[in-house]
């Protein structure tokens, strides 16, 4: 089956600190993987995505290569922001257009 | 562009009444929409697949007589929650998938249903 494992939270850092969220999948056949941002309050925002094996989708920043062989797709900033305070969620989509979600991530970042 | 709005973006009601939450696709057409619930500090739920003109596809343990979903037209897709009680209470999250895109969906910005 399908289904995406991700670091559990929460997780604090100081301002220009370096963020690593690590998140892996089980997928048959050849997922797309994404990351999603959400606000306190707000929906989903994608924030970046990667469509095959070994390519690097970033954003804002933020970049996360798709490993096929560790099956992973980690985020990571090499620099926090205080606005980068936020949930974050690895994703997949394989047949059918259907998204499996991780649990999601709470980042805080503190001046 | 790709922007999918939901409205309304809160909602309090009483136990008992019944509560519509669209979701529209602004500047693209979307031939499947998806409903989700998120509970607080958790990952999205997938509730429905939602097709244009088709009756939408329930995941397991939801049930459909309870969340009626209907998609009109391929800018709206509508969930509404019947005979509401307090569990029901929580962050309902629509996508929308553009036509001919591949694995493209645009999130909505979610309704807050609150029920006393």
């Amino acid at each position: 089956g399908n289904s995406v494992t991700q670091m559990e939270g929460p997780v604090t850092l100081s301002e220009e600190a370096f963020l690593t969220i690590n998140c892996t999948y089980t997928a048959t056949g050849y997922p797309s993987l994404f990351w999603y941002v959400q606000y306190p309050g707000e929906g989903l925002q994608l924030l970046l995505k990667a469509t095959k094996a070994d390519d690097k989708g970033s954003n804002k920043g933020f970049e996360a290569t798709y490993r096929k062989e560790t099956t992973s797709f980690h985020l990571e900033k090499g620099s926090v922001q205080v606005s980068d305070s936020a949930v974050y969620f690895c994703a997949l989509v394989n047949t059918g257009n259907q998204f499996y979600f991780g649990t999601g991530t709470s980042l805080t970042v503190i001046p | 562009g790709a922007v999918v709005s939901q409205h309304p973006s809160w909602v309090i009601c009483k136990s008992g009444t019944s509560v519509k939450i669209e979701c529209r696709s602004l500047d693209f057409q979307a031939t499947t929409m998806f409903w989700y619930r998120q509970f607080p500090k958790q990952s999205l739920m997938l509730m429905a697949t939602s097709n244009e003109g088709s009756k939408a596809t329930y995941e397991q343990g939801v049930e459909k007589d309870k969340f009626l979903i209907n998609h009109a037209s391929l800018t709206l897709s509508t969930l509404t929650v019947t005979s509401a009680h307090p569990e029901d209470s929580s962050f309902y999250i629509c996508s929308a998938m553009r036509t001919g895109g591949y694995n493209e969906q645009f999130f909505g910005p979610g309704t807050r249903l609150t029920v006393l």
